[in-house]
């Protein structure tokens, strides 16, 4: 099956600077990759995902890009804020049905500090 | 909407005792996940199901089994818990569309098996 691994586990920033989530996947059939954000004792939310037939996508402060022969994909945030501290998944899933179910990396814990 | 509601928030067990939790989505979503969520190891799938009377073994089945009678509804069964299964479970829906998977969480019920 797929296996998502995710680095680092945490990271410390400064306001206003830039953070980088890594994850690497090993099924080649994978195509979709979305990146979730979780605040302390809540739940999981979408905040962008990927398709495999895109290398980047960008939704204001937020970037992934996607690596298709390397088989990684990673989160990019610009001008981090305080608001942006949570813990970081990415996941991937390769298709319809049964093979629609998401693997998860371990999560990254994003402090920004002031 | 109420989008994902879980049942309960907070349940104690005894080892042995069994439970059942409940999901139920108001979106008329056709695809139902159980997560459980531990320190380190991020969201690792239970059981999931693509439509309603269906249902399909995760990466950490073992111990627990699931129905899907109704579609909005998505029961997890625990038989005779074991303080291993001490846990966040979460629930999530997703309307799947052109691999798009987004998936939409339930806020989560804490296990402490005792």
């Amino acid at each position: 099956g797929e296996n998502v691994e995710q680095h680092p586990s945490t990271l410390s920033v400064q306001e206003g600077d830039s953070a980088v989530i890594k994850c690497t996947y090993s099924d080649s059939a994978s195509n979709y990759f979305p990146w979730y954000k979780q605040e302390l004792g809540k739940r999981p939310q979408l905040i962008i995902d990927i398709r495999s037939n895109v290398g980047e996508k960008k939704d204001q402060r937020i970037a992934v890009t996607l690596n298709k022969t390397a088989k990684h994909f990673s989160l990019h945030i610009t001008e981090t804020q305080p608001e942006d501290s949570a813990v970081y998944f990415c996941a991937a899933s390769m298709g319809t049905g049964t093979a629609s179910k998401l693997t998860f990396g371990t999560g990254t814990r994003l402090q920004v500090t002031l | 909407n109420a989008g994902v509601t879980q049942t309960p928030k907070f349940r104690v067990l005894k080892t042995g005792q069994s439970m059942t939790l409940l999901c139920a989505q108001d979106m008329n979503h056709e695809y139902m996940y159980w997560y459980r969520q531990d320190p380190g190891m991020g969201l690792r799938l239970i059981h999931y199901s693509v439509g309603e009377g269906t249902t399909a073994k995760g990466e950490v089945p073992d111990g627990y089994n699931v129905s899907r009678l109704k579609k909005q509804n998505f029961l997890l069964g625990l038989e005779s818990a074991a303080p291993s299964q001490t846990s966040v479970y979460f629930c999530a829906s997703s309307l799947f569309r052109d691999s798009y998977n987004e998936q939409f969480f339930g806020p989560g019920t804490r296990l402490t098996v005792l």
